[in-house]
Order: C-alpha cells, then structure tokens, then sequence
C-alpha cells in the first residue's frame, strides 16, 4: 500500500459526460501529481500542483482541469468526455521534488 | 526535460542477478536519477534513486558511473514477482520549470524465466 489513495478505482460513463476522479496524498505530501496512461501512449504527465498551487503542466487537454484543496487532495476534472479519453489515471505524491514519490493504483476509466 | 534511454526489453532467469542499464549523456548536476517499476494493471513502484553515489536498499542497488551520464539498476535476484516495466527517470531536484515532476519513457520490459 502506497498511502495514496484514488477514488473510484473504477468508472465507466458515456461520450460526452463530465466525471471527477479524486485523490488522497500521503500523510504530509505536499506535491500532487496527475498521469494518464493509455495503451498507446504510455505514461503521459498531465499537471502537478504544490500545496495547492499549480506548478507544472504537461500535455492536459483544455476540457481537463484538477484543483488541490487546502487538505492537500486533489480532483481531476475530465469534461466532453470522448472515447480516447479511456484510461488509467494515476495520481502520485512525494514530500519534495527530489525525493522519492508514490502512486495510486489508479482509476480506470472506459467512455462508451 | 533531461532524457534516458533504455532497452526495450531483457530476459532473466529466477534467482540470476538482473543489471538493467540506462543512458542520460544530458544530465544535469541537480538531477537525482530514479527508477520505478510498473507491475501489469498496477501503479507505478519507487525502487530507488541516487545523485552520485551507488546506493542499496531492500529492492535494488543502484550504480550510477562516476561521469553521472548512465546508471544500472541491479536486481540482485531477480523472482517472478520482478517481472515488470522498468523505468529510469531523471528528477530535477530545484524544481526549475519540471518542478520535480516525473517523465517516464517506454521503459525495459524485464521477463523473469522460472
């Protein structure tokens, strides 16, 4: 068990929906970080957030957007959804940039 | 972001010792070199990460050339549970526009061999 928590661990929704997925840091993590991973693409960044800031982007579509609360968990917002939208979306955290960090297990989501 | 290379893939037998190797030639100095595994349908796994030293702990060993730009991660040996993707990822540790954030390649798939 990584600490890191990721809710739901599943979800299935239709083309065009709007979900959250959501997720708990470890205990005392400040850093957030957000990864989509799909078959043909490999693990992909898509946004880190420090302490409720945003710090760094990657390749996050605009109809994506995630927000860090002051209790330091975070939501990835995913709207318009569309079929190549289905994925693995992992959430990582870690203490400081260089230490090490810890990921979720993941929340697998299938657009139909 | 700093790049790594790696091989696509290598074999190992149950109870061989494992040396995955990976090339950064562009590393920086406040880059600290990270390695991760990936089981099938699972999170990615912190394994290990140094700057300049080798470096063990209970998973793996570390052993990073003493020019900093390649690294081997060393499984000393390996199980079937081992089998995984494998990846070398170099973390800025200032932060600077990566702000520490992690850029995985393709990774080594590593296939254990009862």
């Amino acid at each position: 068990d990584s600490g890191v928590t990721q809710t739901p661990k599943h979800l299935i929704t239709a083309t065009g929906q709007r979900v959250t997925l959501r997720c708990s840091p470890r205990s005392g993590d400040l850093s957030v970080y957000w990864y989509q991973q799909s078959l043909d693409q490999g693990l992909q960044f898509l946004i880190q957030y420090y302490n409720g800031e945003e710090r760094a982007k990657g390749n996050i579509l605009e109809r994506f957007s995630a927000q860090q609360f002051p209790d330091l968990h975070s939501e990835l917002n995913l709207s318009s959804l569309e079929l190549g939208d289905s994925a693995l979306y992992f959430c990582a955290s870690s203490v400081a940039t260089a230490t090490e960090a810890f990921f979720g297990q993941g929340t697998r989501l299938t657009v139909v | 972001d700093a790049k790594t290379t790696q091989p696509n893939s290598m074999e190992s037998n149950e109870e061989e010792p494992v040396h995955l190797p990976c090339n950064h030639s562009t590393i920086s100095g406040t880059d600290y070199i990270h390695w991760y595994r990936q089981l099938p349908s699972q999170g990615p796994e912190y394994v290990i990460h140094g700057l300049t030293s080798n470096v063990n702990n209970r998973m793996a060993s570390l052993a990073i050339a003493e020019d900093r730009k390649s690294s081997t991660l060393i499984l000393h040996r390996a199980t079937l549970r081992d089998a995984a993707v494998y990846y070398c990822i170099l973390r800025d540790s200032e932060g600077g526009t990566s702000y520490g954030k992690l850029t995985f390649g393709q990774g080594t798939i590593l296939t254990v061999h009862p």
